[in-house]
């Protein structure tokens, strides 16, 4: 089955840059979503297609793609910033499965 | 506002059947997908499947496929998640989620419903 690969945990310091990863082999051909999830609270959309942000959603968030990977970064990281992220995306077969990534801790320290 | 209503918290036992459910308002029930996405105790999203409410036409995870069931009944912009038999393993929380029938962006969650499978 199809997966996508981002590291288990990403940490930065206030005001610094996070970058978190996630690989697939489908994802040259099919665009990704990042979701942030706060504990106690349902996921919420942070970038779509690649690098759109959606409105409401700070400009700190951007997304990247380049060829197996997909990148989020946060620029100018804020304590509030600090939890779980997850890319999605879809397999390339035809079967327009959804596939989340493992997700990320993103930390401040 | 656009949003997802979903039920209340669950506790069944094993063997027993369960149907949870998902309502939207504020928006054309029928013109966007409602997905269900598993969330298991400190664990990560895993999605399990989706329906178009508009002739509910269902698409499911291979993981998830044969195990729940997917519903919807547009009259009342309602999607359904259901399970004959349930699991102690089908301890978790589940969402769902809507996307537009041109992108897989979940843009809009509901709340979440616990369900807890214990004897």
């Amino acid at each position: 089955s199809y997966e996508l690969t981002q590291p288990p945990s990403v940490s930065v310091s206030p005001g610094q840059t996070a970058r978190i990863t996630c690989s697939g082999d489908a994802l040259p051909k099919q665009y990704a979503y990042w979701y942030q999830q706060k504990p106690g609270q349902a996921p919420v959309l942070v970038i779509y297609k690649d690098s759109e942000r959606p409105s409401g959603i700070p400009e700190r968030f951007s997304g990247s793609s380049s060829g197996t990977t997909v990148t989020l970064t946060i620029s100018g990281v804020q304590a509030e910033d600090e939890a779980d992220y997850y890319c999605q995306s879809a397999d390339s077969s035809g079967t327009s499965y959804v596939v989340f990534g493992g997700g990320t801790k993103l930390t401040v320290l | 506002e656009v949003q997802l209503v979903q039920s209340g918290a669950e506790v069944k036992k094993p063997g027993e059947s369960l149907r949870i459910s998902c309502k939207g308002s504020g928006y054309s029930f029928t013109s966007y997908w409602i997905s269900w996405v598993r969330q298991m105790p400190g664990k990560g999203l895993e999605w399990m499947g989706r329906i178009d409410p508009s002739d509910s036409y269902t698409n499911y995870s291979p993981s998830f496929q044969g195990h729940v069931t997917i519903s919807a009944d547009k009259s009342i912009s309602t999607a359904y998640l259901q399970w004959s038999s349930l699991k102690a393993s089908d301890t978790a929380m589940y969402y769902c989620a809507r996307s537009a029938v041109t992108t897989d962006a979940f843009d809009i969650w509901g709340q979440g419903t616990m369900v807890t499978v214990s004897s």
